[in-house]
């Protein structure tokens, strides 16, 4: 079936290293995407989304690529800080325009000192 | 400017009773999203649901579950005789108009013994 799938379940970084954390999705009718962060215990917090009408977003310190041809959406965060250690989630829409999202399972970003 | 608001945050039920978990979404957002997460998964949509309408509930379990947006007052997901399956983080999302991002509460919680 249709699904949203993360390449690295633990991505390892030091301070002040970009990361990239990379998503593949199946579902060619997703016109919406979005990344979020959590932290233990908390809800997953907005961090940027794109619209399959555009390939690359940027905000602050953050960056989403999307690369429809190969269903591929990436989040680059920029010099990373030990404050970006959380669970990424990167999710579609599956086209719904309601915004009913589909969830990857996770990637664990650490950032050592 | 309150976010979206969870309560309990963590709830301790027997298995044969009654769950019952409150969602406020922020203000002026008429539309509530309810999903479900195990330990280290993603989020899994339940139910999406207008003031007084449920309008797409196709993941939520056939049995047991269900969930209002009353006209006035908070969203409820109700669980009858809960079972230890049913131990799980549950988060409620709400957002303003579609095609926006989902605004995420702090969740609630919910084991079973």
């Amino acid at each position: 079936g249709e699904s949203v799938g993360l390449h690295l379940p633990t991505l390892s970084v030091q301070e002040g290293d970009n990361s990239i954390i990379n998503c593949a999705y199946s579902n060619s009718a997703s016109d919406y995407f979005i990344w979020y962060k959590q932290e233990s215990g908390k809800g997953p917090q907005f961090i940027i989304d794109i619209r399959s009408n555009m390939d690359k977003r940027q905000g602050q310190r953050v960056t989403v690529l999307l690369n429809k041809t190969v269903k591929h959406l990436s989040l680059q965060i920029a010099a990373t800080q030990p404050g970006d250690s959380a669970v990424y989630f990167c999710a579609e829409n599956g086209g719904r325009g309601y915004s009913t999202l589909t969830f990857g399972k996770g990637t664990m970003l650490l950032v050592s000192p | 400017n309150a976010g979206v608001m969870q309560n309990p945050r963590h709830l301790v039920r027997r298995r044969g009773q009654e769950a019952r978990l409150r969602c406020s979404p922020m203000k002026g957002h008429s539309h509530v999203y309810w999903y479900r997460q195990l330990p280290e998964e993603g989020l899994k949509f339940m139910v999406y649901l207008q003031k007084e309408n449920i309008i797409d509930e196709s993941g939520m379990p056939k049995e047991r579950f269900s969930a209002e947006f009353p006209k006035e007052g908070p969203s409820i997901l109700r669980i009858q005789q809960v079972v230890r399956g049913d131990s799980a983080a549950y988060f409620c999302a709400s957002l303003r108009d579609r095609d926006q991002p989902q605004h995420f509460g702090d969740g609630t919680r919910l084991s079973i013994l």
